[in-house]
């Protein structure tokens, strides 16, 4: 089977630099992504890695290591606006099985 | 570019009864997922369809089904309604050609109340 375990709640300060782990167990995949959920809305793509590493991408960054079984959402200079849920979530085949999301606040 | 669209974006039900969800997805897609979002099981995939054939399935009871039009549209079905089945649906739309690597845009959800 497959699983992803993330905390379930994260608290940050206006400004700050927070990150999300994830850590997965799963027979194979062919990438970690990242969404970002705000309360009532769509999840929202925010970043992909297929192979380890950091990818960045303005404000956001996020790691993989398959060795290590273990990825991470970076998010920099944080506003009021990022406090959502956040997704990692493993690709498969053509579909998503996410992690069990983390609710990030951010305080000013 | 339009968006992934779903309707309704609210429906309530009783149990036993049946349901339909529409999805469109973005122009040029042709690959729609299914997901379940329950505050107690989170986000669970239901199925994904590609040029009208089921080409992936998650792990829920056949009471769940779904199609794909020619014009990519999917719709699914849920019969025989049960209390457990309110959630917020959400379609996802991708090119559906690049394996596990394309990204998938989600449209804003069917929020189901079975009463």
């Amino acid at each position: 089977g497959q699983s992803l375990e993330q905390p379930s709640e994260v608290t940050a300060v206006e400004g700050a630099i927070v990150q999300i782990n994830c850590t997965y167990q799963t027979s194979g995949f062919y990438g970690l992504s990242w969404y970002q959920q705000h309360d009532g809305g769509a999840p929202t793509f925010l970043s992909y890695n297929a192979l380890d590493g950091l990818e960045e991408t303005g404000r956001f960054s996020s790691f993989l290591s398959r060795s290590d079984s273990y990825g991470y959402l970076l998010l920099q200079e944080l506003q009021m606006k990022d406090s959502a849920s956040y997704f990692c979530a493993v690709s498969p085949a053509n579909n998503l099985f996410f992690g069990t999301g983390t609710r990030l606040t951010v305080i000013p | 570019k339009a968006g992934v669209t779903q309707t309704p974006r609210y429906l309530i039900k009783t149990r036993g009864q049946q349901v339909t969800l529409s999805c469109s997805p973005i122009s040029g897609h042709r690959s729609v997922s299914w997901y379940q979002q329950t505050p107690g099981q989170g986000l669970q995939f239901l199925f994904e369809y590609f040029s009208e054939t089921q080409r992936n399935k998650g792990n829920f009871p056949g009471r769940f089904s779904g199609r794909q039009f020619s014009n990519s549209r999917s719709e699914m079905n849920v019969s025989t309604l049960e209390l457990g089945d309110s959630a917020l649906y959400l379609c996802a739309s991708s090119r559906g050609t690049s394996g596990g690597t394309d990204t998938q845009y989600f449209g804003p959800g069917t929020r189901l109340t079975v009463l």
